[in-house]
């Protein structure tokens, strides 16, 4: 389970683009990262994982660069409802997941 | 069932009694995951379970707390003599365990205990 750090805060305003940076210089080769967040209230949904480069869904993009020392989780036009905590994991499929203290994204109007 | 579902959704239990905490996950899921929550803190993982290897406890607190998991699936967690301290949002998780999958988990919404 590599270790992880993220800032503990950010914010932003409606419509920007948000991207919040994961730095795991310790990761290890069949680690994967992978990024959750989480409501007030409400337990954590996972959001994205990637291995290398760029992946990208619904909700978000992954960039991962070719050291995998640091990950980029990319948000399009925040909205107010995407105030959350987001958290940054880089562990091996089928280890423990450990979750880290996040970072707390507020969006303002 | 379609998600994880977690049982009591509030419990309130006086300092020094004993509860026990319900996780059914998602059939099919090998790992079950329990995290405990204190209002404003991070995520604290308490216990791993996969498939049938033995568990991983390395983040129960004290010995007044366990958990056991029945036949790959239901999974109880026991809090002995409650102290106020105990008072938080349990949370329980599954996985399928391997794979891609393995990293993703879906969360139950917890079991609220506040211990008087």
């Amino acid at each position: 389970l590599a270790k992880t750090t993220q800032p503990i805060s950010m914010d932003s305003y409606e419509g920007q683009e948000v991207n919040i940076t994961c730095s795991h210089n310790n990761i290890a080769t069949n680690d994967y990262i992978t990024w959750y967040q989480q409501f007030p209230s409400q337990g954590p949904r996972f959001i994205i994982q990637g291995y290398k480069t760029k992946v990208t869904n619904e909700v978000a993009s992954l960039f991962i660069p070719a050291d995998r020392k640091s990950s980029t989780l990319s948000l399009p036009r925040v909205s107010l409802s995407d105030t959350a905590v987001y958290y940054c994991l880089a562990v091996e499929y089928g280890n423990k997941l450990v979750f880290g203290a996040g970072t707390i994204l507020r969006v303002k109007s | 069932g379609a998600g994880v579902s977690q049982s009591p959704s509030n419990k309130v239990t006086e300092k020094g009694k004993d509860v026990e905490l319900r996780c059914d996950p998602i059939s099919g899921h090998t790992a079950l995951y329990w995290y405990r929550q204190s209002l404003g803190q991070g995520l604290e993982f308490l216990i791993y379970f996969q498939g049938n290897s033995a568990p991983d406890k390395s983040g129960l607190p004290s010995d007044r707390f366990s958990a056991e998991r029945t036949g790959g699936s239901v999974s109880t967690l026991t809090i002995q003599r409650t102290q106020q301290e105990d008072s938080a949002v349990y949370l329980c998780a599954s996985s399928l365990g391997t794979g891609r999958g393995a990293n993703v988990l879906t969360f139950g919404a917890g079991s609220r205990l506040t211990v008087l």
